[in-house]
């Protein structure tokens, strides 16, 4: 079956810290990668993708790195601030489904 | 604002009883997906449409739980005689099918449910 798995389910960062968020996923079909960012209380909010014949994307303070080899996500936040913290998921989709690990909390200390 | 939204946004109902939840997808995406959430965990992919058509059903969707999406626009989802296992989160995403965005899922801020 389908899983996803996170290296650290906690994270805490200083601000202004750069912060990386990793992530296992096994299903070697998922052809689209999508990270969001989940505030307590509401939906999961976009935040970056990548599609799998890439190996990096860069955004506004974030950049996405894809390692099919071992089926590896990573985010990195720049710059990490307070409005940052919260639960990040890497959702790796297949088949028009997403599939969400547990997610990782970041949190920032000011 | 013309993002997904869901109605209610939070519900509490006794054990036995049935609840509908009601999801507006963004007006343009013909997709439209359900999924439920628990805490501490992500959320679990429990069906999704292609305008009316029920394309998938999660096995997490057992014969208690019933989606409809009638005229391809709003969806609601309905669970008969609701246990404590029901409560959760339930959260509504919609996506176009085409587009350089089609792949992009795009979540509304979810019903919780809690069942005593």
């Amino acid at each position: 079956g389908e899983s996803v798995g996170l290296h650290l389910p906690t994270l805490s960062v200083q601000e202004g810290d750069n912060s990386i968020i990793n992530c296992a996923y096994s299903n070697s079909a998922s052809d689209y990668f999508i990270w969001y960012k989940q505030e307590s209380g509401k939906g999961p909010q976009f935040i970056i993708d990548i599609r799998s014949n890439m190996d990096k994307r860069q955004g506004q303070r974030v950049t996405v790195l894809l390692n099919k080899t071992v089926k590896h996500l990573s985010l990195q936040i720049a710059a990490t601030q307070p409005g940052d913290s919260a639960v990040y998921f890497c959702a790796p989709k297949a088949r028009d489904k997403l599939v969400f690990g547990a997610g990782t909390i970041l949190r920032v200390k000011s | 604002d013309t993002g997904v939204s869901q109605d209610p946004r939070h519900k509490i109902t006794k054990r036995g009883q049935n609840v509908t939840f009601r999801c507006d997808p963004i007006s343009e995406h013909n997709r439209l997906y359900w999924y439920r959430q628990t805490l501490g965990q992500g959320p679990e992919f429990l069906t999704y449409f292609q305008n009316e058509a029920q394309l998938e059903k999660s096995r997490l969707l057992s014969d208690r739980f019933s989606a409809e999406r009638p005229k391809g626009s709003f969806s609601t989802l309905e669970i008969q005689r609701t246990e404590q296992g029901d409560s959760a989160m339930y959260l509504c995403a919609s996506s176009p099918t085409t587009g350089r965005r089609k792949n992009e899922q795009f979540f509304g801020p979810g019903t919780r449910l809690t069942v005593l």
